[in-house]
């Protein structure tokens, strides 16, 4: 797998219906972010998780962490209509003398009415 | 009402033509992005700004070119070097620099650029 790689690449759910995604990573991190899309827009922040937790929430999301592993989770419970997005785990790479983002290809999520 | 814009939402490009995008930030963000993205695929690095005066490339800056003469700017200019540069283009904007750490990066709403 390539550096931050989310599964499943689509995803369809009923509305109200929890919503899981996993990232995949090969290189050690210091942080994981997770990133939402609406098509045709912009990323927008979802959460950011430290190397040092394993588990984070913001609102109806849940972020998971498991650095053994080398993998991440974004749980979305209840999922709405308004869920249906592209949603991308971004990592961070030592580079030299900095550190870079690398951003995975992606899980499109669709909720059914 | 801070953030990022770009301009134009679409963009069309003639053979042989450079175009300009454009990316304000009023964040007073230090560093700035430049990223493409392809039908169903990730972003990809571009260019980057860690301060005024200052770019490095990314991992796909051929056929690319940027300026940072001011903190709040960084256009990208997509020259006839570029052979395939149907795509969609997003410009980010962060406090720092990654340095050791991440940080959190603002997005524009992103120019699609069209080949005639």
């Amino acid at each position: 797998s390539q550096q931050g790689e989310e599964d499943p690449q689509a995803l369809s759910i009923q509305e109200g219906e929890n919503a899981t995604m996993n990232c995949s990573y090969k290189t050690s991190i210091n942080n994981l972010q997770w990133y939402r899309q609406n098509s045709g827009r912009g990323l927008v922040h979802l959460i950011l998780i430290r190397s040092n937790e394993r588990e984070k929430h913001s609102g109806r999301l849940r972020v998971t962490l498991d650095t053994s592993k080398k993998s991440s989770s974004l749980l979305i419970t209840a999922s709405r209509a308004a869920d249906t997005a592209s949603y991308f785990c971004a990592t961070a790479v030592e580079m030299n003398r900095d550190d870079k983002i690398i951003f995975g290809k992606g899980t499109r999520l669709h909720i059914l009415p | 009402d801070g953030g990022i814009t770009q301009s134009p939402k679409y963009l069309f490009r003639k053979e042989g033509q450079n175009v300009t995008l454009s990316c304000e930030q009023n964040l007073n963000h230090d560093a700035m992005y430049w990223y493409r993205q392809d039908p169903g695929q990730g972003l990809r690095l571009i260019y980057y700004s860690q301060i005024v005066n200052d770019f490095q490339k990314g991992d796909i800056a051929e056929g690319y070119s940027v300026s940072r003469e001011k903190k709040e700017s960084f256009p990208l200019t997509v020259t006839s070097a570029q052979k395939n540069p149907t795509a969609f283009y997003l410009c980010a904007s962060s406090i720092d620099y990654i340095r050791g750490t991440q940080e959190t990066q603002y997005f524009g709403p992103g120019t699609r650029l069209l080949v005639l």
